[in-house]
């Protein structure tokens, strides 16, 4: 039963381009969270998703990213015109439950798509 | 809002060591409680959990405690091995918002 897959695990982008992450929640799972992890600080909440919807997004910044979770396929985080400032670790998690749900709240997390933008 | 505070690392200690890493939460209502490991290179796994007061937690050696009257969840373990070391991060989990996770705290045994 594979875990969740994030590809790539790791990016190189020159400042300007632009970084897509992928991320295949856990067989059964239909909640997304993705959060960012940059060098020795903790993680950071960016946005929640099911399917075809955008939950909360109260952690992205308003500009340059953006996140999807079609009805088909993996989520993709998408970073649009990269900075130096974006070099990351890039963790998704996966829910079978819905966030609010009477449910512990356990995540199940992927190895991290880790970014360097040069 | 919610919030968790956790020790800041990095934290040293020679094997056999007992290992306490302090968790305090600010939360409304009742939330859940966890202690996530990170080791290099990969993934947080879930460590430990509670999801009530005075609810005790453990894995692996590991133990917590839910203390709603401290607002803490101190991690635990009496005697640690050098595959201990990891990043180890507390967070909290409440209806009213997602998970949320402290800055981490860097474990290094030595042998």
């Amino acid at each position: 039963n594979a875990g969740v897959m994030q590809n790539p695990r790791h990016l190189v982008r020159r400042r300007g381009q632009e970084a897509r992450l992928r991320c295949s929640p856990m067989k059964g799972h239909s909640h997304v969270y993705w959060y960012r992890q940059l060098p020795e600080e903790g993680l950071k909440f960016m946005v929640y998703l099911q399917k075809e919807n955008i939950i909360d997004e109260s952690g992205m910044p308003k500009e340059r990213f953006s996140a999807e979770f079609p009805k088909e396929g993996p989520s993709i985080l998408r970073i649009q015109q990269v900075v130096r400032g974006d070099s990351a670790a890039y963790f998704c998690a996966s829910s079978p439950f819905a966030s609010g749900s009477l449910n512990t709240g356990e995540l199940f997390f992927g190895e991290g798509s880790r970014l360097t933008v040069l | 809002g919610n919030s968790v505070t956790q020790m800041e690392g990095p934290v040293t200690l020679s094997e056999e060591a007992f290992l306490t890493i302090n968790c305090t939460y600010t939360a409304t209502g009742y939330p859940s409680l966890f202690w996530y490991v990170q080791y290099p290179g990969e993934g947080l796994q879930l460590l430990l959990k509670a999801t009530k007061a005075d609810d005790k937690g453990s894995n692996k050696g590991f133990e917590a405690t839910y203390r709603k009257e401290t607002t803490s969840f101190h991690l635990e373990k009496g005697s640690v091995q050098v595959s201990d070391s990891a990043v180890y991060f507390c967070a909290l989990y409440s209806s009213a918002s997602k998970i949320i996770f402290g800055s981490g705290t860097r474990l290094s045994i030595r042998p």
